[in-house]
């Protein structure tokens, strides 16, 4: 079956826009997570949804960045008034339950730059 | 502070030999540790999940060991080969849904 998608894969936004990215997990998947991965560092960890609840959000940098998921799949990160430190690529995961073990599978992320 | 640390500079290795990969941790106790394997342009893919009682997992050429006493895990691949050639980051569950990403290890294998 389909895999985690994301879109758009490649984002370039001047500094101030609004930007939306889309997640569409696998499906049935219970378990959302959003990441940012900077060039040359590991993943980090932004939030968590299990189903259609937000159940961590402590990794947004700041209150520009928005995330949600509003029917159980799909999920939308926002980030409003972008900045040149928000350019990374945002990648998200999902895993079949709402336990912490369960093995994540990860989209091909968007690089998001911002000039 | 909280770190954990995967060996900055890549490694090098000659294809049919084994590769070992370190990870080191601080200040975390981790319930589970996992690693993952990335590829340019891509997403992570995982490998391997190692529980904080288990002291070593196996998966085909693959062999984790989970060492809590020394904050410590090794990744080994053994008779590697050039398509084992990606970067390698461990992270840690500590409890809760955050999972904690180390900086990943490049490792080239070659023919």
């Amino acid at each position: 079956g389909a895999g985690v998608s994301q879109s758009p894969r490649y984002k370039v936004a001047k500094r101030g826009q609004d930007v939306a990215l889309r997640c569409d997990p696998i499906s049935g998947h219970v378990s959302l997570f959003w990441y940012q991965q900077a060039l040359g560092q590991g993943p980090e960890f932004l939030t968590y949804f299990q189903n259609e609840a937000q159940l961590d959000k402590s990794g947004l940098p700041s209150d520009r960045f928005f995330a949600e998921r509003p029917e159980g799949s799909v999920s939308t990160l926002k980030i409003q008034r972008t900045q040149q430190e928000d350019s990374a690529v945002y990648l998200c995961a999902s895993s079949l339950g709402g336990q912490e073990y369960n093995e994540q599978f990860f989209g091909p992320g968007t690089r998001l730059t911002v000039l | 502070s909280q770190k954990i640390e995967q060996n900055s500079e890549a490694l090098n290795i000659q294809e049919g030999k084994t590769a070992t990969l370190t990870c080191n941790y601080t200040n975390y106790s981790p319930a589970y540790l996992q690693w993952y394997r990335q590829d340019p342009g891509r997403g992570p893919v995982f490998l391997l999940l190692i529980r904080e009682n288990e002291k070593e997992k196996r998966k085909e050429r693959l062999k984790v060991t989970f060492d809590t006493t020394l904050k410590q895990s090794l990744f080994h691949i053994t008779a590697s080969q050039p398509a084992d050639s990606a970067t390698y980051l461990c992270a840690l569950g500590t409890g809760g849904f955050k999972t904690i990403f180390g900086a990943g290890t490049r490792l080239f294998v070659k023919a």
